[in-house]
């Protein structure tokens, strides 16, 4: 398996632009989480779907942030209008829960460099 | 909301000598408590982690202990290599739930 996918690698834009990142997890990982990484707040949880369902978005920080899981290959978190302040790393994991209240570790994605000028 | 702390921030220690990371969590319900580790540019990725049925764990240079009681557990490398330079992360997770809340991270730095 070629791991956890993310595009792009890089994504530099203008402020109010709409930025769309995206996710491909591990294939049979049944949960998916998008984590915001910056020097001031470190990692910080976003969102999470389990068999393509939002279970929490309590941590996405604005209504400008939204996500999508349409199908068990696929998500996307999409900014809209960006601005500045949303420049960080975005990384995408995934998981597999093997037994109730028992998940094998979560794996990263290579992460999203979004700069937002 | 679980809330976890990490110490210290910044860590530098002489190749060879051994390294120490703590860390405390809020939710005495917490029961995993991985670590992971981030190379510059690279992501995170897990090195050890411990369940809360265990006290110690030991993986060759690296090891984790947990003290249940005191709400907090600990990281330690030893025999230190300039590899091992990295920004360490702990994190835990509450029962019942799916998702890890992070520390802020130590940057280790070993020095030849």
């Amino acid at each position: 398996d070629a791991g956890v996918i993310q595009s792009p690698r890089h994504e530099v834009t203008e402020m109010g632009q709409e930025v769309t990142l995206r996710c491909k997890p591990i294939s049979g990982h049944d949960y998916l989480f998008w984590y915001r990484q910056t020097m001031m707040r470190g990692l910080e949880l976003l969102i999470y779907f389990n068999n393509n369902v939002p279970i929490d978005d309590s941590g996405m920080p604005e209504d400008r942030f939204s996500a999508k899981m349409p199908n068990a290959s696929f998500s996307t978190l999409k900014i809209q209008p960006s601005e500045p302040r949303d420049s960080a790393v975005y990384f995408c994991a995934s998981s597999l829960r093997v037994a109730s209240g028992v998940h094998n570790e979560q794996f990263f994605g290579p992460g999203t460099r979004l700069t937002v000028l | 909301g679980e809330n976890v702390e990490q110490h210290p921030s910044t860590l530098s220690v002489q190749e060879g000598d051994s390294a120490v990371i703590k860390c405390t969590y809020s939710d005495s319900a917490s029961n995993y408590f991985p670590w992971y580790k981030q190379e510059l540019g690279k992501r995170p990725q897990l090195i050890i982690d411990i369940r809360s049925n265990v006290g110690e764990k030991k993986d060759q240079r690296i090891a984790v202990t947990l003290n249940k009681t005191a709400k907090h557990f600990s990281l330690h490398i030893t025999e230190t290599q300039p590899e091992d330079s990295a920004v360490y992360f702990c994190a835990s997770r509450g029962a019942g739930s799916y998702q890890l809340t992070f520390g802020k991270g130590t940057k280790l730095s070993v020095i030849p």
